[in-house]
């Protein structure tokens, strides 16, 4: 079964600090990766996607991720943090195998960016 | 539409009530999900229906929870005898293909006293 573990329930940083959300999967196969963001108050939205192709991903906001398969990983990361950036953030992986219809999402990591 | 509609927004209810929650998702989307989102906890799978497949309903906590989605649209869940612990919130997403996605909606609150 897929599992999906996001290393830090919370994150803090400097403004202009380097972002680094760390996300690793379990599976079988290498799934379909996904980061959602989700401000306050607000229902989640797409950030980013791996589904082929090439490894590093670009999403809005300045925000990439990298497919890792050696280290099933595909962590998320962004230069330079902006206040804005302060949000939670779910890596999500859904089963190739199965369509990739159904999505299994991390406990999410909650981003603080300081002044 | 042009995004995936949830109601109510907010919604509280007494324990033992029957409860229905709305989602009305983009149009052409062929993949309906439901979510649960607990205070500090991350997202947990409730349904998904995937265009006329019989609904995969492995994450239902148990069996006062229902959901149906009437002609490949709106999707109703539906929580019977509610208790304190089915408060949170609920998120319904759709998808046109799982290369792209979800489309979350704002979600229903919905607070059990």
């Amino acid at each position: 079964a897929q599992s999906v573990t996001q290393l830090g329930s919370h994150v803090s940083v400097s403004e202009g600090a380097l972002v680094l959300l760390r996300c690793n999967y379990s599976s079988s196969v290498p799934p379909y990766l996904f980061w959602y963001v989700q401000y306050p108050n607000q229902g989640l939205q797409l950030l980013l996607k791996y589904t082929t192709g090439a490894t590093l991903v670009k999403g809005i906001n300045g925000f990439e991720a990298e497919f890792k398969k050696s280290e099933t990983s595909f962590h998320l990361t962004k230069p330079s943090a902006h206040m804005s950036d302060a949000a939670e953030y779910f890596c999500a992986v859904s089963d190739r195998d199965t369509g990739g219809f159904k999505t299994i999402f991390g406990a999410g990591t909650r981003l603080f960016v300081k002044a | 539409g042009a995004g995936v509609s949830q109601s109510p927004s907010n919604k509280v209810t007494e324990k033992g009530k029957d409860v229905e929650l709305r989602c009305d998702p983009i149009s052409g989307h062929t993949a309906l999900y439901w979510y649960r989102q607990s205070l500090g906890q991350g997202l947990e799978f409730l349904i998904y229906f995937q265009g006329n497949s019989a609904p995969d309903k492995s994450g239902l906590p148990s069996d006062r929870f229902s959901a149906e989605r009437t002609g490949g649209s709106v999707s109703t869940l539906t929580i019977q005898r509610t208790q304190q612990e089915d408060s949170a919130v609920y998120l319904c997403a759709s998808s046109l293909d799982s290369h792209y996605g979800y489309t979350f909606g704002s979600g229903t609150r919905l607070t059990v006293v």
